[in-house]
């Protein structure tokens, strides 16, 4: 089945400093999603991505899909001590299927 | 929408017991998720059910473990007998096929003592 990979596991920041982390696959996938999870929290969905090449923001995130629709990114600008938490990639199981496998996660860890 | 309610909160056991986890998926979801997550093995998708269906059941360990979805509106995870192994924090989620986006319920923090 499908997997996605996601890199750093953890990254520590300043406040005000920017932060990315890095979502791949080995295949290609038909879309893709991002979670956020506050530390003792559960995950809450974020966006999906579906068109190869495409960038959607939401205030100071950026969400970005490959072109080759094999990778994808979200980018924290400026963070704030409220961006604490981990976040998740989804992509499909396979093919077409509704069931989101997801990724390890990238903890981020901001310092005031 | 008081959105996918998930009981108990916590739960702790001996080794051995049975463990039932409830779940309540958002009314009109008609797809429901049974995740694990642990710090070694991340979130791992245990079963999912559509039309209260079981559709994929590959993630669930052994034998011990065993999920029900007997009406639109509530579904249960139980464990018998639970292991020490077994502890993880069990969420449920659900949402409606082909809508973006699955929503969580709070999570079950499981303790086998």
């Amino acid at each position: 089945g499908q997997q996605v990979m996601q890199i750093p596991q953890y990254q520590h920041v300043q406040e005000g400093e920017d932060f990315t982390t890095y979502c791949n696959s080995s295949t290609t996938l038909s879309n893709i999603q991002w979670y956020k999870q506050r530390p003792g929290g559960h995950p809450v969905f974020l966006i999906q991505l579906v068109k190869s090449g495409e960038v959607k923001k939401q205030k100071r995130l950026t969400f970005q899909f490959g072109e080759a629709k094999k990778n994808s990114s979200l980018h924290i600008t400026a963070t704030q001590t409220t961006d604490v938490g981990t976040y998740f990639c989804a992509g499909p199981k396979s093919g077409g299927s509704y069931i989101p496998t997801f990724g390890r996660g990238t903890s981020l860890i901001v310092h005031p | 929408d008081a959105g996918v309610i998930q009981s108990p909160r916590h739960e702790v056991t001996e080794m051995g017991q049975e463990v039932t986890l409830r779940c309540k998926p958002i009314s009109g979801h008609n797809s429901l998720f049974w995740y694990r997550q642990t710090m070694m093995r991340g979130l791992e998708l245990l079963i999912y059910f559509n039309n209260n269906v079981p559709i994929d059941d590959s993630g669930m360990p052994e034998d011990r473990f065993s999920a029900k979805m007997p009406n639109a509106s509530f579904s249960t995870l139980k464990i018998q007998p639970s292991e020490p192994r077994d502890s993880a924090v069990y969420f449920c989620a659900s949402s409606l096929v082909g809508v973006y986006g699955y929503t969580f319920g709070s999570g079950t923090r499981l303790t086998v003592v």
